[in-house]
């Protein structure tokens, strides 16, 4: 089946400073997803990018999608202490149902004040 | 707008007890369902699925079950709980190409 790795693992950083993860696939990903989880929650959808090379917002985050369709970025512009949480990656699986979704094993941010 | 409820929030139960967790979902129809459940590891895995009343597919091979009595509406059951079966129980509504979650249910089984 299609895996999505996540990279990297974990970050520790310093409130202020930016950030980086980013997801690869070994196939081609028509959709890739950005959730966000907060501890003791639920996964939230915080960007979906929908056509390879698109550059979306959402305040202080940006995702980009790779043109190779194979790759997807998130940045985090000056971070704060709540934005720890485990960040994961996500697109439709290709391999059954249309509703079905692949994800990364997620990236746990931490943001030491 | 649509919002998805899940209960109970926490649950400790002793190994070999049944289990039922629901999830309800509001302001949509025909929704398709999902359980996952999370591992300390934190991984997404999903346990079952479904694309209407009465239809469930299983993921994976376990002690748990699921039912969909009514539209929306997706309950996760066990007869009895292993140890094992501890973990961060999700369940989800889709869009075709995204999924949005609920708030989770914390099992505990000692």
């Amino acid at each position: 089946g299609q895996q999505l790795n996540q990279s990297p693992q974990s970050m520790f950083i310093q409130e202020g400073e930016d950030v980086s993860m980013n997801c690869t696939s070994s196939s081609i990903f028509n959709t890739w997803l950005w959730y966000k989880q907060d501890p003791g929650e639920g996964p939230v959808l915080l960007i979906a990018l929908y056509k390879a090379g698109e550059l979306t917002s959402n305040g202080r985050l940006t995702a980009q999608f790779g043109i190779t369709r194979k790759d997807s970025f998130l940045n985090i512009s000056a971070s704060i202490p709540s934005d720890v949480g485990i960040y994961f990656c996500a697109g439709p699986d290709s391999g059954g149902s249309n509703y079905k979704l692949t994800f990364g094993k997620g990236t746990l941010l931490t943001v030491n004040p | 707008s649509q919002t998805i409820h899940q209960w109970p929030a926490t649950l400790v139960q002793p190994v070999g007890s049944p289990l039922s967790l629901e999830c309800t979902v509001e302001g949509t129809s025909n929704p398709n369902l999902y359980w996952y459940r999370q591992a300390a590891g934190r991984g997404l895995q999903l346990l079952f699925y479904s694309v209407g009343i009465g239809q469930i597919s299983s993921e994976v091979p376990q002690n748990l079950s699921a039912s969909r009595p009514q539209d929306r509406q997706f309950i996760l059951s066990s007869k009895k709980l292993l140890l094992s079966d501890s973990g961060f129980y999700l369940c989800a509504w889709s869009l075709p190409g995204r999924q949005y979650f609920g708030p989770g249910t914390r099992l505990t089984v000692t």
